[in-house]
């Protein structure tokens, strides 16, 4: 299976800049994905890499290094409703429609 | 597109009842996926379904979960008897194709035994 570690919480003033690590180890990797999850609602897709490098989607971009089984999850010019939790899933070639997931990372911005 | 639709959202019963929970996905999905998050820990995969056949229920914890999916619609997820360890959110999702890039989740159903 994978290990997927990413830290259980992060705090962050509004305006500021979060960088979310997440590192994995599984036998064929085949995919990274993000999703933020407000509390009580759907996991939501937020980025997806199976390359090396940096992928930006308008204020949040996603790293990935495959070498080094790590990625970050990169939050701009945070916003209140940014407060969320943050889960890292990693895909294997193995089996290509399963995720697995870490814990999650409850991100809290503070006015 | 309307989203994966779970009811109910919340559900409390007693050890021994039974619960069905059920998961609408978005139409025209043909993959449909059950997860469950138990407190404190990661979600963790419970079964993959192709239409109405189940393709990979590895991540079932026990034969006291039954999951069907008559028709390649809707899914239902049976529990029972069920236990206090059952307790958690179960999250289903769907993907037109086999979730390359990723899946549309459900917001869950948040079972409490008791």
């Amino acid at each position: 299976g994978q290990n997927i570690d990413q830290p259980t919480e992060m705090t962050a003033t509004e305006g500021a800049i979060v960088q979310i690590n997440c590192t994995y180890q599984t036998s064929g990797f085949n995919g990274l994905f993000w999703y933020q999850q407000h509390a009580g609602e759907a996991p939501t897709f937020l980025s997806y890499n199976v390359l090396d490098g940096l992928e930006e989607k308008g204020r949040f971009s996603s790293f990935l290094s495959r070498s080094k089984g790590y990625s970050y999850l990169l939050l701009k010019e945070l916003q209140m409703k940014d407060s969320a939790s943050y889960l890292c899933a990693v895909r294997d070639r193995s089996n290509d429609y399963k995720l697995s997931f870490g814990a999650g990372t409850t991100v809290t911005v503070r006015a | 597109e309307a989203g994966v639709t779970q009811f109910p959202s919340h559900s409390v019963i007693e050890k021994g009842q039974t619960v069905t929970l059920r998961c609408d996905p978005i139409s025209g999905h043909d993959n449909l996926y059950w997860y469950r998050r138990v407190m404190g820990k990661e979600i963790k995969f419970l079964l993959h379904f192709v239409k109405e056949s189940k393709q990979d229920e590895s991540g079932m914890p026990n034969n006291r979960f039954l999951a069907e999916r008559t028709g390649g619609t809707y899914s239902t997820l049976k529990v029972q008897p069920a236990e206090l360890e059952d307790s958690g959110v179960y999250f289903c999702a769907s993907s037109r194709d086999r979730g390359i890039y990723g899946y549309t989740f459900g917001s869950g159903t948040r079972l409490t035994v008791v």
